[in-house]
């Protein structure tokens, strides 16, 4: 059975780092074709992609965000760590860890954790 | 991008309802479609455009390639009312459509 299990601190102030971990468990994030990755959703608004780190640690990010986002990963620990430099209380969002296979389900997140909201404000 | 369309509908159970997601460049088959419901993680339907996902009930089917691609959800049910979104995979990156609101009529 795949979990994803997102953690963090829920209240951050502007300026400040935020660091979200993924911690999984029923996965080979090194097995061909495995990815990794964060999308956040703002309340009330669209889904956001963010991050993603893939079997071979090949990483990509959002266009929009990439000089504030780093992506980790640490097969020991079983955990993709999330990065965001300089928050502001645009980036309050529930974050979410998901899973991709494109060997399994090309092109889809197949597994997502269920969600941790994140609030940034002084 | 991928712009997604109607941002909202309203309908009513035993309905067929359609959803557009238009890429601005050619993504073969790489869209998925996801349901969301209030405070859930999105859940996926539908992958390569077409292929149905395993427990996903048969009245939802997506078609398309390249840069038009349509989910369609027949004898809408009750439990159907939800957001939804398609995503595309592009250069190993993902983005997503801004959502469709399916609500009651």
């Amino acid at each position: 059975q795949i979990t994803l299990k997102e953690s963090g601190p829920t209240l951050v102030k502007p300026t400040q780092t935020l660091t979200l971990t993924c911690t999984f468990s029923g996965i080979s994030v090194t097995t061909n074709g495995v990815g990794v990755g964060w999308i956040r959703q703002p309340p009330g608004q669209a889904l956001e992609w963010l991050a993603v780190v893939y079997w071979d640690e090949d990483k990509r990010y959002s266009p929009s965000l990439e000089s504030r986002l780093t992506i980790t990963r640490d097969t020991s620990k079983s955990q993709v760590v999330l990065t965001l430099t300089n928050v502001d209380p645009v980036d309050t969002a529930t974050y979410f860890c998901v899973f991709s296979d494109f060997m399994a389900v090309p092109a889809a997140l197949i597994h997502w954790g269920q969600g941790f909201l994140v609030t940034v404000a002084s | 991008q991928l712009t997604q369309s109607p941002a909202s509908l309203s309908a009513s159970v035993g309905d067929a309802v359609t959803i557009t997601c238009r890429a601005s460049q050619d993504i073969r088959t790489y869209l998925a479609w996801y349901q969301q419901k209030p405070g859930k993680a999105p859940r996926l339907l539908i992958s390569a455009a077409s292929t149905l996902h395993g427990g996903v009930p048969f009245r939802f089917s997506g078609s398309g390639f390249g840069t038009e691609f349509t989910l369609i959800i027949d004898n809408l049910q009750p439990e159907d009312f939800a957001t939804y979104y398609c995503q595309q995979l592009t250069d190993y990156s993902w983005t997503f459509g801004q959502g469709t609101k399916v609500e009651f009529k």
